[in-house]
């Protein structure tokens, strides 16, 4: 079975930009979460889908938005990119919420310059 | 609101000798916690986790951890620390009901030295 998959792996942009980042989940998985993780704040939880719904958002800024398609893949947009959105992209699957187990892919590594 | 402290962000342990990692939490109900370990260039992988139940909790790789109420605590141990057990580890915390928002700590970086 296919784990998570997140397409790009590494991608830099200048600031200004917007980028879209993708996941694909597990098959079967309803449910994805976005975490950003950095040097200085960790893991922070961004926002989760289930069923093409968002479920919760974190507390972070209108520039960061997502969405879910019927297939249960995910992409999430950064829009007017800061400097201090630099970081790794985690995003998370599972087949059910609440979670039991999350499945986290290896990420997408932003570099903003 | 939910949080955790790992405290000391880099732990080195001998080969063989005892891992532990400290996890104090804290939660308006009772919490569901996790470990996860994060390998370099890697995303998490889930070490063990509480729901509810039996509050020592055995994972993958010879990791275990209790969950102390009246501690607020869920430290991970490991009795003989193995090269391969280098990496980050996170202690993570979600409410019981309705998602899957998981509130993560700081993290350790573990170090084994030969």
């Amino acid at each position: 079975k296919a784990g998570v998959t997140q397409t790009p792996r590494y991608l830099i942009k200048t600031r200004g930009q917007q980028v879209t980042l993708s996941c694909s989940p597990i098959s079967g998985h309803r449910s994805v979460s976005w975490y950003q993780q950095t040097p200085g704040q960790g893991l922070q939880f961004l926002f989760e889908y289930f069923s093409e719904t968002q479920r919760n958002k974190g507390n972070f800024p209108g520039r960061f938005s997502g969405r879910q398609f019927s297939n249960s893949r995910s992409e999430m947009n950064v829009s007017t990119l800061e400097l201090g959105d630099s970081a790794l992209y985690l995003c998370a699957s599972s087949w059910q919420v609440p979670n039991e187990k999350l499945f986290f892919g290896s990420g997408t590594q932003l570099s903003v310059l | 609101a939910q949080s955790v402290t790992q405290l000391g962000s880099h732990v080195s342990v001998s080969e063989g000798a005892l891992v532990l990692l400290r996890c104090n939490y804290s939660s308006s109900v009772p919490p569901y916690l996790f470990w996860y370990v994060q390998y370099p260039n890697q995303g998490l992988q889930l070490l063990l986790k509480y729901t509810t139940g039996a509050t020592l909790v055995k994972g993958i790789n010879g990791f275990e951890a209790e969950f102390k109420k009246s501690e607020t605590s869920f430290h991970l141990t490991k009795p003989s620390a193995h090269m391969s057990d280098a990496a980050e580890y996170f202690c993570a915390v979600s409410p019981p009901y309705g998602n899957n928002r998981l509130a993560f700590g700081k993290g350790n970086q573990v170090v084994v030295i030969p």
